[in-house]
């Protein structure tokens, strides 16, 4: 049962520090998506990728926030400093090929930071 | 701006009834429609989809409508099982540009 993993689940994290939070896409998938997840705005894309590539990161603060896929079975959301405003759930989703095709949603981070 | 909008943030229906959660959008260069549901503390999951070529797409208890002159879609549950409360999130794209999320419907179902 393919399905899209992210770790860790939740993290509690003092203002300052650096979280990081990691995705691994559905085997095949080529296409990775990051969201956030807040009551006031939803569900906003941060970045995705495409074989790799960062193809869009226009929803990221840049200051702060930074996207990678190190390899394609990897993911990573890094957010130096975190700030209370941060504290959200992080989604990750894969999809095939088209960034406009149907999304694989992982479980989620859900991140608080006092 | 937004440009996928659910203006309705909740929704109760009784066990048995049709459910509609209502979506409308700005941008007509939309063409590939989708739902997804959404339980507590998972990710949301594919539900439902439908192109700007059709205007109805059917699976099973779930019907998507769409109506493109009025710039607006809509998914019926019928019938409504306690199982189906969830929240509800319509999405939308063009072209090849991501998926755009509206905010989401929270639909409960009453036994």
């Amino acid at each position: 049962d393919a399905r899209v993993t992210q770790t860790p689940r939740d993290k509690v994290t003092e203002m300052g520090q650096e979280v990081t939070m990691r995705c691994q896409p559905i085997l095949g998938h080529n296409t990775v998506f990051w969201y956030r997840q807040t009551m006031m705005q939803g569900l906003e894309l941060l970045a995705y990728f495409r074989n790799r590539a960062p193809l869009d990161d226009s929803g990221m603060p840049k200051d702060r926030f930074s996207a990678e896929m190190p390899d394609a079975t990897l993911a990573t959301l890094k957010i130096q400093p975190s700030e209370p405003r941060d504290s959200a759930v992080y989604f990750c989703a894969s999809g095939l090929s088209s960034a406009a095709g149907t999304q694989y949603f992982g479980p989620g981070t859900r991140l608080l930071v006092l | 701006d937004q440009q996928v909008k659910q203006n309705s943030p909740s929704l109760s229906v009784q066990e048995g009834r049709i459910s509609i959660l209502n979506c409308d959008y700005t941008n007509s260069m939309f063409d590939y429609f989708l739902w997804y549901k959404k339980y507590p503390a998972e990710g949301p999951t594919f539900l439902i989809s439908i192109s700007s070529i059709k205007d109805k797409n059917e699976d099973g208890r779930f019907t998507v409508f769409l109506n493109k002159s009025a710039k607006h879609l809509s998914l019926h549950i019928v019938p409504s099982q306690p199982g189906d409360s969830a929240v509800y999130f319509c999405a939308a794209s063009g072209g090849n540009t991501p998926l755009v999320f509206g905010k989401g419907t929270r639909l409960s179902v009453i036994a």
